[in-house]
């Protein structure tokens, strides 16, 4: 069966500091992977996806990048954390893009930037 | 673009009763999915239902239902028999057929408590 990984669970970081949260993925081969951030009383927002190695979209421009080195790890990272990058982060996962296929969620990471 | 709206901050149900949470959304799609997705307070986001707006019945799981009015671009999630295990947030999503799918739209989400 798949599974789907992320730490640090919890993160408590100073402000212009760096970040990297990580997302691996188990048993499943080329998964399309994407990382969200939900924020206090909104939505999910969709920051990245990747369809394979090296390639990463980015949907909003902002302080984040990431970074897919291998198949099924997934990273996000930051060289200088803002205060409004403060929030839940949520990796996630699915087998091709096409619409139908379910995006599988890991249990997220809490990130507080002081 | 698409936005998906959802009008119910916060909801309550009596265990054993019905809810249903509401969702419009706007696109100019013809063909699209929608969802639900629940968020419990271990915070794992888990998909309850999902529908094809091609398809005109609608989608049912157990308890679980929705109320898919395509021309007025809504659709909404009965839930039947609540359980204390329902609580949770749950959030309304859409994201276009085709090739290019890949972007879940998100709605704010309604926060739903079961009174025991």
């Amino acid at each position: 069966s798949q599974t789907i990984h992320q730490w640090p669970a919890t993160l408590v970081q100073p402000v212009g500091s760096p970040l990297s949260l990580e997302c691996t993925v188990e048993g499943t081969s080329n998964p399309n992977l994407y990382w969200y951030r939900q924020a206090a009383g909104r939505g999910l927002q969709l920051l990245f996806y990747s369809v394979g190695i090296g390639q990463i979209s980015s949907e909003v421009p902002q302080n984040l990048s990431a970074s897919r080195p291998q198949d099924r790890q997934f990273i996000l990272s930051s060289k200088k954390l803002l205060l409004s990058d403060s929030g839940f982060y949520l990796c996630a996962w699915s087998v091709g893009l096409a619409g139908y296929n379910e995006q599988f969620f890991g249990p997220g990471t809490r990130l507080t930037v002081l | 673009a698409q936005t998906v709206t959802q009008s119910q901050p916060e909801m309550s149900v009596q265990e054993a009763e019905t809810v249903t949470l509401s969702c419009t959304y706007d696109t100019s799609e013809s063909d699209y999915y929608l969802f639900w997705y629940k968020q419990p307070p271990s915070r794992q986001m888990i998909l309850v239902i999902r529908q094809e707006a091609y398809k005109q019945q609608n989608a049912t799981e157990n308890r679980f239902s929705v109320n898919f009015q395509k021309a007025a671009k809504s659709f909404s999630l009965k839930i039947s028999d609540s359980q204390l295990g329902d609580a949770a947030m749950y959030f309304c999503a859409y994201t276009p057929v085709g090739a290019g799918s890949y972007q879940l739209t998100f709605g704010k989400g309604t926060k739903l408590s079961v009174i025991p």
